[in-house]
């Protein structure tokens, strides 16, 4: 089975500034799909940005972008100028099979402060 | 375009009650469609997936059941409800796109169970 780890359960940065959200995972497969998803106080969620693990090129997405390393299992995401509406729970997320089941790492709640 | 109704938004049930929360998609056919729960300062946990109507696919052993009488509703039912079913519960729908690109789930926006 695989497994999504996120070992920051809290973050904060600065208005403006750059912060970079860890995530690993497990599997044996070799094509997937990973995702960043946001859950902001209204507990919505919105996806950030996806990346397919065939294609090398790292997905960017306006302010926020990954640095996918297949390798390593690796998929971290980085928000530059960061905004008070990033103020959020970010959970990433990892998703192979037909059934398109998706296993979600535990989340890092990110606070962006004025 | 696709939209994906969850209601209702908050619902407070005492022990033992039943429960049903419902979920409908618009503007898409035949949708994969899934049931997670998300407990106080954690991540989501699938509890069931459907790919059809009738066909439900459990994830977890549970005091929750899902039913897919429609194409496009989904619905998550229990007979008695218990203290440990309280939490934040989502239903989203898998989109492949236009594509054939996968683009990851839609989700609803949420009910929030208390169980008292």
């Amino acid at each position: 089975a695989q497994t999504v780890t996120q070992s920051q359960p809290e973050m904060s940065v600065q208005e403006a500034e750059t912060v970079t959200l860890s995530c690993t995972y497990d599997t044996s497969e070799n094509n997937y799909y990973l995702f960043w998803y946001k859950q902001p106080p209204s507990r919505q969620m919105i996806l950030v940005i996806r990346q397919e693990a065939y294609k090398q090129q790292n997905a960017t997405e306006n302010r926020f972008s990954v640095n996918f390393q297949k390798a390593a299992k690796s998929f971290s995401l980085k928000i530059s100028d960061s905004q008070l509406g990033d103020t959020a729970m970010y959970f990433c997320a990892f998703m192979k099979g037909s059934y398109q089941k998706v296993t979600f790492g535990t989340g890092t709640k990110l606070q962006v402060i004025p | 375009s696709q939209t994906i109704h969850q209601w209702p938004a908050t619902l407070v049930q005492p022990v033992g009650s039943p429960l049903s929360l419902e979920c409908t998609v618009e503007g898409t056919s035949n949708p994969n469609l899934y049931w997670y729960r998300q407990a106080a300062g954690r991540g989501l946990q699938l509890l069931f997936y459907s790919v059809g109507i009738g066909q439900i696919s459990s994830e977890v052993p549970q005091n929750l059941s899902a039913s897919r009488p429609q194409d496009r509703q989904f619905i998550l039912s229990s007979k008695k409800l218990l203290l440990s079913d309280s939490g934040f519960y989502l239903c989203a729908w898998s989109d492949w796109g236009t594509t054939k690109s996968y683009y990851g789930y839609t989700f609803g926006s949420g009910t929030r169970l208390t169980v008292v």
